[in-house]
């Protein structure tokens, strides 16, 4: 089984700084990583994935996460954030095998304030 | 390229009634998978088909239930409804080929309120 922890609830930031949303995971097999986003009254969508290889990954948005095997961590880090950040994100993982079942954290609450 | 279609994105019902919510896939995608989301328990996984056939299923009570129709299209259904099953409800999809990594890709939610 697996399990995902996001360590903060909720991050205020102020327009164009830097960002840090952490996420720890624990699985006995390895594991996919991903980050999702839900703006208000919508789904879900893919900002970022790691399925192997270079472990810093780069997404959409200007959004990238940095994958650490030894801290099974899966940190998303933005350099400059804008007021249309503002939304829940959500850290995910999945078994790397044919199981599609996502095991998601709590979210972070990213507000940007201007 | 359509997203994932859910219908009806909003509904109110009350207790002790049933639900029928449904999901389109977008074209070519076989894999459909269904979540629920509340304010106390988060994202949870409710099941997934794949071809028809259920491939996995999450913790939850058989009042909970599912299918898929040759088309991929899926639908839900939850019986004798209880204040807890409010919630958004979130369909997914994927390619599922053998060598696909498997991406979900969500629709928008069916918003269920029960009272």
């Amino acid at each position: 089984a697996q399990s995902v922890t996001q360590l903060d609830s909720q991050v205020p930031v102020f327009e164009e700084a830097p960002v840090e949303l952490r996420c720890n995971y624990s699985s006995s097999v390895s594991v996919y990583l991903f980050w999702y986003v839900q703006y208000p009254n919508q789904g879900l969508q893919l900002l970022l994935k790691y399925l192997s290889g270079s472990t810093l990954v780069k997404g959409i948005n200007g959004f990238e996460a940095e994958f650490n095997k030894s801290q099974t961590s899966f940190h998303l880090r933005k350099p400059s954030v804008h007021i249309s950040d503002t939304a829940e994100y959500f850290c995910a993982v999945r078994p790397s095998g044919s199981a599609r079942q996502l095991t998601f954290g709590s979210g972070t609450q990213l507000t940007v304030l201007p | 390229k359509a997203g994932v279609t859910q219908t009806p994105r909003y509904l109110i019902k009350t207790r002790g009634q049933q639900v029928t919510l449904s999901c389109s896939p977008i074209s070519g995608h076989r894999s459909v998978s269904w979540y629920q989301q509340t304010p106390g328990q988060g994202l949870q996984f409710l099941f997934e088909y794949f071809s028809e056939t259920q491939r996995n299923k999450g913790n939850f009570p058989g009042r909970f239930s599912g299918r898929q129709f040759s088309n991929s299209r899926s639908e839900m259904n939850v019986s004798t409804l209880e204040l807890g099953d409010s919630a958004l409800y979130l369909c997914a999809s994927s390619l599922a080929t053998g060598s696909n990594t498997g991406e979900l890709f969500f629709g928008e939610g069916s918003r269920l309120t029960v009272l």
